[in-house]
């Protein structure tokens, strides 16, 4: 039983790259999201998505791309990387139907930009 | 605006002592609340939830809808509780998952 498996765990960008995180989950959740964690800023809400084909922006949305084309997958792109974004993205999803506010989450992706 | 404001970046206590981490919200409506805790090399996951007002590995949580928190107690620390303890706000009624969480807290029990 995967959960939320995100890919890759790591990477190493420079200034002005662009790379795409995967994010893919087996618990047939309708609601997914993107948060990035940093230290003393605890994690904030990037893009989320309410079901296949509908994004919405979170807290922190500029400089991200997201897309649902399917329902397990939520990719985020990071179209040309800054040092700001340096940081650890963690995807989660949660159930509509059951709607107690569970995030599951995946292991977390480590991006360093520089 | 809604916020989660947890004042203590690091919580350092001896086993066996008693552990109070602070939360305290920002919500203009009837809050949902939770604690999730990330242990070392494992993921972020739900402790509890203010609603369903149960006891999770010794740890509880009242919401005081009066001064607006919701702190996590456990009478007697363990060194396996060592972690990571994030508070979070539901900011979406119909949609609980999308989650304003605080900066965090580290609870680090020594022996």
């Amino acid at each position: 039983n995967a959960g939320v498996t995100q890919t890759p765990k790591f990477r190493v960008l420079k200034t002005g790259q662009s790379m795409t995180l995967l994010c893919a989950q087996d618990m047939n959740h309708e609601y997914m999201y993107w948060y990035r964690q940093d230290p003393g800023m605890g994690l904030r809400l990037i893009h989320y998505s309410v079901g296949e084909g509908t994004t919405a922006k979170g807290e922190v949305p500029d400089g991200y791309n997201v897309s649902r084309l399917k329902k397990q997958n939520f990719l985020l792109g990071l179209e040309s990387a800054a040092p700001s974004q340096t940081s650890v993205y963690f995807c989660a999803s949660s159930s509509r139907v059951q709607n107690t506010g569970e995030l599951f989450f995946g292991e977390g992706s480590r991006l360093t930009v520089l | 605006a809604q916020r989660v404001t947890q004042p203590e970046k690091l919580l350092s206590v001896f086993k066996g002592a008693p552990v109070e981490l602070k939360c305290n919200y920002s919500y203009s409506g009837s809050p949902e609340l939770f604690w999730y805790v990330q242990y070392s090399r494992q993921r972020l996951q739900l402790l509890l939830r203010h609603i369903s007002r149960e006891s999770i590995k010794g740890f509880t949580a009242d919401l005081n809808k009066g001064e607006t928190s919701f702190h996590l107690k456990k009478p007697f620390a363990q060194e396996e509780d060592s972690a990571m303890y994030y508070c979070a706000l539901s900011g979406a009624p119909g949609n609980t998952g999308k989650l304003i969480f605080g900066q965090g807290t580290t609870l680090q029990v020594k022996p």
